[in-house]
C-alpha cells in the first residue's frame, strides 16, 4: 500500500499570508505512461462534506480560487495556498490516485489568527 | 446537478449488521464506478471499497475485506455497503463519492455525499 506522510498536521496563519502544506508518498505517483503524478487535494470545513481542490497534482478543479495552487512530482507535494482568507479555515487532505487500495494523507488543520 | 444522498446508518452493537445506500441523481449512474470513504469522528479519510460500474471489479481496503461488501443496483441508481461482524472501530461517518472519470483506474473524487453516521457499540 502507498503511505501518505502529511506535513504538518497543524498550522495557524494571518489572513493574507501564503501557506504550505506537505505530503510525501512512499512510492512515486509519476505515471511513466503520460508522465502526470497522480496526487489530489481535498478541502474539508467544518461540518462539512470533502471538496476536491487539485487532482493530477496540480490541475485545479473548476471553480477553485486561482490562490490554491498544487506542485511536485514523484514523491513530493506541496499545497499552496496564497493570500489566505478567514474562509479557508478547514482540513485538508492529499490522496493518491495511482493504485488500489486509494490512499488519504493524515490531514493539515488550517487555522486562521 | 449531482448528488448523492447515503442512509442507512444508525446506532448497532458490536458483531451485529448494518446495510448502507447511497441514492445518486443528476449523471449516469450505470456510467461511473463509486466508491465508500469513511471518517472517524474527529479523525482523517479512509477509503473503504469501490465498485466498478458494471461490478466486475471490486476493492476494498484491508480493514475492511471480508466483513463489508459493495453492491450496486443500476436500475435503482444505488450504491450499497453490507457491513457485518461490526466493531467500534467501525464506527464512522461513511461517504459515498463518485470519481471524475469512468475509467476503473484509479481517480480522485469529484463528488462525495452528506455521509451517514454508523456508530458501533454496547
Amino acid at each position: 500500500d502507498i503511505v501518505m506522510t502529511q506535513s504538518p498536521s497543524s498550522l495557524a496563519v494571518s489572513a493574507g499570508e501564503t501557506v504550505t502544506i506537505n505530503c510525501k508518498s512512499s512510492q512515486s505517483l509519476l505515471s511513466s505512461g503520460n508522465q502526470k503524478n497522480y496526487l489530489a487535494w481535498y478541502q474539508q470545513k467544518p461540518g462539512q462534506s470533502p471538496k476536491l481542490l487539485i487532482y493530477l497534482a496540480s490541475t485545479r478543479e473548476s471553480g477553485v480560487p486561482d490562490r490554491f495552487i498544487g506542485s511536485g512530482s514523484g514523491t513530493d507535494f506541496t499545497l499552496t495556498i496564497s493570500s489566505v482568507q478567514a474562509e479557508d479555515l478547514a482540513d485538508y487532505y492529499c490522496q493518491q490516485h495511482y493504485s488500489y487500495p486509494l490512499t488519504f494523507g493524515s490531514g493539515t488543520k488550517l487555522e486562521i489568527k | 446537478e449531482v448528488q448523492l444522498v447515503e442512509s442507512g446508518g444508525g446506532l448497532v452493537q458490536p458483531g451485529r449488521s448494518l446495510k448502507l445506500s447511497c441514492v445518486a441523481s443528476g449523471f449516469t449512474f450505470s456510467n461511473y464506478g463509486m466508491n465508500w470513504i469513511r471518517q472517524a469522528p474527529g479523525k482523517g479519510l479512509e477509503w473503504v471499497a469501490y465498485i466498478s460500474s458494471g461490478s466486475s471489479y471490486i476493492y476494498y481496503a484491508e480493514t475492511v475485506k471480508g466483513r463489508f461488501t459493495i453492491s450496486r443496483d443500476n436500475a435503482k441508481n444505488t450504491l450499497y455497503l453490507q457491513m457485518t461482524s461490526l466493531r467500534s472501530e467501525d464506527t464512522a461517518l461513511y461517504y459515498c463519492a463518485r470519481p471524475r472519470l469512468t475509467t476503473v483506474a484509479p481517480n480522485w473524487f469529484a463528488y462525495w455525499g452528506q455521509g451517514t453516521l454508523v456508530t458501533v457499540s454496547s
